[in-house]
């Protein structure tokens, strides 16, 4: 069974601009939850969705939405990004809500934003 | 809210010594417990979790941890690393909602631990 997959795996982008990342959960899996990664802040939540709704949220500003569609891929947009926006955004994905489901998380989508 | 404390920003070791990594939690609510580890430009990967049941957990790769929960603690050990496991390793958190079962996928993660292993 393929894993989490991300596209792209590195992107450039200069302040001001917008930028989709997606992600394709694990074939079955029905939650998509997406995180940030930075040297100084570690790991952060950024939001999870199941079954299209999103589910709960991070303590990030509005310019980071996402979105899940019926066959579970997800999409996350950053719009009018910040030199603080760059990041290894990690996906990851999970079959159900309960509290044993695992999480397998993808290889991440590296954003550089100059 | 919950929180998790990595008490080690770096370890290193020698080959084939013991390594244990240290990790605090703190939680008003029910907790399952998590390490995961990530090579140089990849993901996250499950090497053990705690649910319920015994506190010691055995993992991949030959690493365990042990649940205790008086002192809110989920060390990782190895007895024997390898220059392989050189690594970054997370300790992680989530909390579940309801005696149902349903939990939110959000993961709360310590600062992380690099471990490097000279020959």
């Amino acid at each position: 069974k393929a894993g989490v997959t991300q596209t792209p795996r590195y992107l450039i982008k200069t302040r001001g601009q917008q930028v989709t990342l997606s992600c394709s959960p694990i074939s079955g899996h029905r939650s998509v939850s997406w995180y940030q990664q930075t040297p100084g802040q570690g790991l952060q939540f950024l939001f999870e969705y199941f079954s299209e709704t999103q589910r709960n949220k991070g303590n990030f500003p509005g310019r980071f939405s996402g979105r899940q569609f019926s066959n579970s891929r997800s999409e996350m947009n950053v719009s009018t990004l910040e030199l603080g926006d760059s990041a290894l955004y990690l996906c990851a994905s999970r079959w159900g809500s309960y509290k044993n489901n695992e999480q397998f998380f993808g290889p991440g989508t590296r954003l550089t934003v100059l | 809210a919950q929180s998790v404390t990595q008490l080690d920003s770096q370890v290193p070791v020698f080959e084939e010594a013991p390594v244990e990594l240290r990790c605090n939690y703190s939680s008003s609510v029910s907790v399952y417990l998590f390490w995961y580890v990530q090579y140089p430009n990849q993901g996250l990967q499950l090497l053990l979790k705690y649910l319920s049941g015994s506190t010691l957990v055995k993992g991949i790769n030959g690493f365990e941890a042990e649940f205790n929960k008086s002192q809110t603690s989920f060390h990782l050990r190895k007895p024997s690393v390898h220059i392989s496991d050189t690594a970054e390793y997370f300790c992680a958190g989530r909390n579940f909602l309801n005696a149902g079962g349903t939990s939110y996928g959000k993961l709360t993660f310590g600062q992380g631990t690099i471990l490097t292993v000279h020959p």
